[in-house]
């Protein structure tokens, strides 16, 4: 089982839809959590942190679900800005380093 | 404030060459994390340093070595380029344990 793992996607939504996404992690021992947004031939950059259940920023809430070891992102009345791919992150125990799922590509349509 | 600050943006090498990048973390942060992506895959974890030592090393081969200096800068050396080490590479800051790391610009490098 990899270390974390995200349905890639492409995600292709209408403006104004809610749209979720779901990551896994193997290693039990992770206390947090990280989503990331990833634009373009850019570089990631820290969207919502995941530290017990939960955390919800305006439009977008991240769930965390310890027992059956998956996180979660919601967002609702998708902007056409959200168009990127979304990064799960889990730092291991030792959270000396972070390990990247392989990103989930959102496309916002007009 | 400066964010995270990387050079060069761009970089051509021909394979067997060597490439140093270079990294200048936000200002106070300590640790300095390098990543390398290559295109449709989430970022590699290849180092981290604290406070000038080796805290961490990802699946990588000696190719590649890094180093941090006592201004926290760090460089990522990379001999014997290979046509696989083509990449975008990423530094990363953080002030400490438990808060999320944020990202320079990266490296973007092409090997020939």
């Amino acid at each position: 089982r990899k270390e974390v793992e995200q349905d890639p996607g492409p995600f292709n939504v209408p403006e104004g839809a809610t749209v979720a996404f779901n990551c896994t992690y193997s290693n039990s021992a992770s206390q947090s959590f990280f989503w990331y947004r990833q634009d373009c031939r850019k570089e990631p950059k820290l969207l919502m942190s995941v530290y017990s259940s939960g955390n919800e920023d305006g439009r977008f809430t991240a769930q965390l679900n310890r027992a059956s070891q998956y996180i979660s992102l919601l967002i609702r009345d998708s902007k056409l800005s959200d168009s990127a791919t979304y990064l799960c992150v889990v730092p291991p125990g030792s959270a000396r380093q972070l390990t990247f799922g392989s990103g989930t590509q959102l496309t916002v349509l007009p | 404030d400066a964010g995270v600050t990387q050079s060069p943006t761009h970089l051509i090498k021909t394979r067997g060459q060597h490439v140093t990048l270079r990294c200048s973390p936000i200002s106070g942060h300590k640790s300095v994390s390098w990543y390398q992506q290559v295109l449709g895959q989430g970022p590699q974890f290849i180092f981290q340093y604290y406070e000038k030592e080796e805290r961490g090393r990802g699946n990588f081969p000696d190719r590649f070595s890094a180093r941090q200096f006592p201004n926290y800068s760090s460089e990522l050396n990379v001999n014997a380029l290979l046509l696989g080490d083509s990449a975008l590479y990423l530094c990363a800051s953080r002030f400490s344990q438990g808060y999320g790391y944020t990202f320079g610009s990266g490296t973007r490098l092409t090997v020939v």
